[in-house]
């Protein structure tokens, strides 16, 4: 059975300070990873990562993917309050269909 | 270019009600995905569909709850005789699945409180 395991669960930071969430995932036959941030409503898409090596960036945030190792990593520098939400990692682990299988999520906290 | 949608938003009922709960995915989007998210947990995957076809309902509880993705209209989750338990957060997503375009996209979702 596919897994995805995300650490810390909680977090709480203040205004500026940089935060480094991590997801290790076990999954048969690998397709991609995928980042999303939820606010009490829907998640909203973040990044996919499908190779090794190669970052994401979008403004603040940041994503990587070791597929040697099976974890990855989302950066959120110059953190602000409305950075505050559950970020889940995702992965699609199968060949067709392609489900998701999501980790538990980690609640960032970040204070004025 | 409207995102994905569901309703209704909120949705309650009495223990042996049917609840019934519609998506309406992305335009230009033939794949459907639900998944449940209960109080604390994580998303939990039920069920993918495309029009008319179910393609993988394992995550699916075994009685009570189906789906269906008509050629016509919305996405249905229908669930029969709903019991406390099947309190939570019912999202949607709808995804493209071209051949390097494949990301779901999710709706806001449903919340279901079982009295």
């Amino acid at each position: 059975e596919d897994k995805v395991v995300q650490s810390p669960l909680s977090l709480v930071v203040h205004e500026g300070d940089t935060v480094t969430l991590n997801c290790s995932y076990e999954v048969t036959n690998f397709r991609s990873l995928l980042w999303y941030k939820q606010e009490k409503k829907a998640p909203t898409f973040l990044f996919m990562l499908t190779s090794s090596g190669i970052e994401k960036k979008s403004g603040r945030l940041s994503s990587i993917l070791d597929k040697k190792e099976l974890f990855s990593i989302l950066n959120i520098t110059a953190t602000q309050t409305g950075d505050s939400a559950v970020y889940l990692c995702a992965v699609d682990g199968e060949t067709s269909g392609s489900r998701l299988t999501f980790g538990e999520g980690t609640q960032l906290t970040v204070n004025p | 270019n409207a995102g994905v949608m569901q309703n209704p938003r909120h949705l309650v009922r009495r223990r042996g009600q049917e609840a019934r709960l519609r998506c309406s995915p992305m335009k230009g989007h033939s794949h459907v995905y639900w998944y449940r998210q209960l109080p604390e947990e994580g998303l939990k995957f039920m069920v993918y569909l495309q029009k008319e076809n179910i393609i993988d309902e394992s995550g699916m509880p075994k009685e009570r709850f189906s789906a269906e993705f008509p050629k016509e209209g919305p996405s249905i989750l229908r669930i029969q005789q709903v019991v406390r338990g099947d309190s939570a957060a019912y999202f949607c997503a709808s995804a493209l699945r071209a051949l390097y375009t494949d990301t779901q996209y999710f709706g806001p979702g449903t919340r279901l409180t079982v009295l």
